[in-house]
């Protein structure tokens, strides 16, 4: 069946960066795409940006567009996602998704989610 | 501009029927959608896609309790024979080209 394993929660100070993983399994990795969402507390889903796993394409939504960089490993069939310049309010929940192998479409399974608090 | 309605908050009594509606910004009444379901402390779940004419695509392992429709620009999930486990939030999202990753607010279901 369909897995997306996500990396461990990560604690960071207010400037830096963080890099989340999400690895695949049951599927043939490089026929679709990876979105990221996230989720601040008690907050809605925020979607991030998209990665086609097949040729690297990305889309990011515009506010996050300066400050997250998306890639995929074909050989691990993992995909990640760095933010940098990290804020208070970055302080979230975030998820990889399965997604479109052209573009961003539905997500039809997800990963546990990571949690992220930026403190200083 | 693509922007999903819900409303904050539904409810229904155990083993009940409750409809939720999702609403299309006008201009986009031919938009397909996806519900997510995520229940509390847990990360979200797919359960299907709807398309504009009311069909419908579920997640694997989604429950026969669960079915989507369509009607204009509403999108709804119905989710008859409530169980305790169904209440979460409940979360509508769509799609266009070059327009990714819309999110609706999101329902929250209490069952009674």
């Amino acid at each position: 069946q369909v897995q997306l394993v996500q990396s461990g929660a990560e604690v960071k100070k207010p400037g830096a960066s963080v890099k989340v993983s999400c690895k695949a399994s049951g599927y043939t990795f490089t026929s679709y795409g990876i979105s990221w969402v996230r989720q601040a507390p008690g907050q809605g889903l925020e979607w991030m940006g998209w990665i086609s796993a097949n040729n690297g394409d990305t889309n990011s939504a515009q506010k996050f567009q300066d400050r997250v960089t998306l890639t995929t490993d074909t050989s691990t069939l993992t995909a990640y996602m760095e933010l940098r310049s990290l804020r208070s309010d970055d302080t979230a929940v975030y998820y990889c998704a399965r997604d479109g192998q052209y573009s961003s479409v539905d997500f039809d399974s997800w990963g546990q989610g990571t949690l992220v608090t930026v403190s200083s | 501009q693509l922007v999903l309605t819900q409303s904050p908050s539904a409810s229904a009594s155990l083993g009940a029927s409750v409809k939720l509606t999702c609403t299309l910004s006008s201009g986009h009444n031919k938009y397909a959608i996806a519900w997510h379901q995520q229940q509390p402390e847990k990360g979200p779940r797919y359960l299907m896609k709807v398309n504009s004419d009311g069909r419908h695509n579920k997640g694997d392992g989604i429950s026969d309790r669960f079915s989507g429709s369509s009607s204009g620009a509403d999108r709804y999930l119905t989710i008859s024979s409530l169980q305790s486990e169904d209440e979460a939030d409940y979360y509508c999202q769509t799609w266009g080209t070059g327009i990714p990753g819309v999110f609706g607010g999101g329902t929250k279901l209490t069952v009674l």
